[in-house]
């Protein structure tokens, strides 16, 4: 799998809008984009996933550049229940679906 | 809730004891994995179960580690002869269609703290 690479922490102000990047230069043609998150002592949590269109769904947005080798996930209205680490993965191929967890971007919601 | 159920929550043992971890997947899920986070290491993958056999055991980081799933359904993560660095959270997750691009939404568990003193 692709390796991704993502700003260790970003700050947000409670109901503006959280925008998270990661980059993925070696990404393949068959292989997606996934964000989870992990809100601290819980197990992770699925947010979205695209191959290259973008897609919203009730969580967030996904913003995947046209070379593929970056994309962003937008938190439009972050709240402090936002916190969490949240991890940029890149799957596909004949990976099993096994998720290759990177370290993540702290994101800290504050009041 | 119909989530995925992992117990024990926590799990104290004594250096060179066995443990056993058990995972309750969603139902139907076909595929279950297990993972484990720790400080120095990050969240990392242990073991792919597809229905009652794991084609990949790759994460598995030494023989005292093994797991089964039995009846496409619970699986049990065992490992014997503890040692202080098998000290971690251990995670479940399991998803509906395993390995199929675009289709990979896995739900964890709220994980199995262990501890070996």
């Amino acid at each position: 799998d692709a390796k991704t690479t993502q700003p260790t922490s970003m700050d947000c102000a409670e109901g503006r809008a959280a925008n998270l990047p990661c980059n993925h230069s070696t990404i393949s043609g068959n292989e997606y984009v996934y964000w989870y998150r992990q809100i601290h002592s819980q197990g992770p949590q699925y947010i979205i996933h695209g191959l290259k269109n973008n897609e919203t769904n009730e969580m967030a947005s996904l913003i995947i550049t046209e070379d593929r080798k970056s994309s962003t996930l937008i938190l439009p209205h972050a709240t402090l229940r936002d916190t969490a680490v949240y991890y940029c993965i890149v799957s596909g191929g004949t990976s099993y679906g096994k998720l290759t967890f990177g370290q993540g971007t702290i994101l800290t919601v504050h009041p | 809730g119909a989530g995925v159920s992992q117990s024990p929550s926590n799990k104290v043992t004594e250096k060179g004891k066995d443990v056993e971890l058990r995972c309750d997947p969603i139902s139907g899920h076909t595929a279950l994995y297990w993972y484990r986070q720790s400080l120095g290491q990050g969240l990392e993958f242990l073991i792919y179960f597809q229905g009652n056999s794991a084609p990949d055991k790759s994460g598995l980081p030494s023989d005292r580690f093994s797991a089964e799933r039995t009846g496409g359904s619970v699986s049990t993560l065992t490992i014997q002869r503890t040692q202080q660095e098998d000290s971690a959270v251990y995670l479940c997750a399991s998803s509906f269609i395993p390995g199929l691009a675009g289709r990979n939404e896995q739900f964890f568990g709220p994980g199995t703290r262990l501890t070996v003193l």
